[in-house]
């Protein structure tokens, strides 16, 4: 199983809404990642985790809030986003922690989401 | 400021001729350097990577270059074949951080 699955594949919701993004592998990675994609643009990291653990926030806003229940799983909670929150979120696991970032990264479809 | 640059937003190449994806960087911190494929609606599939002690990598059809002094790297495709026909995206980093390239949209006619 060399697949990263993502849920839901679209979202639509209102600025006060909370919402949850989800992420699921069992390739047995240890480091798991959230990406924003705007349409046109290259993807943006904004969370890493490694063995469970958040090891990378790359300054996003606290209306994101990322959650790692355990190794297969990878959540993103969003709560009281503007409308250019809209994008592409992208999920993403490697095997090697300690190397995550040069590690090869395996992509979930993503999830877009419109914030109206 | 966009730290990874990819200058050319689409490409077209006929079936069979080699096609050449460029990425150029501002970083010199950066050590490990890779190429990503992406078709509409999944999510990017890795390609190829090199290491900056490196300044070539070759993987069946896709060969990567890497010229430290100019920061640039390109990848190069031969022969190309429609299936190849998607969005190209260079990633540049180290281990504390990791930028995409804006993306070449690579089109393989017959």
């Amino acid at each position: 199983d060399t697949e990263v699955t993502q849920t839901p594949k679209h979202l639509v919701m209102g600025m006060t809404n909370k919402k949850s993004l989800k992420c699921e592998q069992h390739m047995g990675h240890r480091a798991m990642y959230w990406y924003k994609q705007k349409a046109k643009k290259p993807p943006e990291l904004m969370f890493v985790y490694s063995y469970e653990k958040l090891s990378i926030n790359e300054s996003v806003p606290s209306r994101f809030s990322p959650e790692c229940p355990n190794s297969s799983l990878l959540n993103l909670h969003l709560h009281a986003l503007q409308p250019e929150d809209s994008a592409l979120y992208l999920c993403a696991s490697s095997h090697e922690p300690t190397s995550a970032l040069t590690d090869t990264q395996y992509f979930g479809p993503g999830t877009r989401l419109t914030v109206l | 400021d966009q730290q990874v640059k990819q200058n050319s937003p689409s490409l077209s190449v006929q079936e069979g001729r080699i096609s050449i994806l460029n990425c150029d960087y501002t970083n010199s911190m950066f050590d490990y350097f890779l190429w990503y494929k992406k078709y509409p609606a999944e999510g990017p599939t890795f390609l190829i990577s090199i290491s900056s002690i490196k300044d070539k990598n070759e993987d069946g059809r896709f060969t990567v270059f890497l010229n430290k002094s100019a920061k640039h790297l390109s990848l190069h495709i031969v022969p190309s074949q429609p299936g190849d026909s998607a969005v190209y995206f260079c990633a540049a980093g180290n281990t504390d951080k990791l930028i995409f390239g804006t993306g070449t949209r690579l089109q393989v006619f017959p």
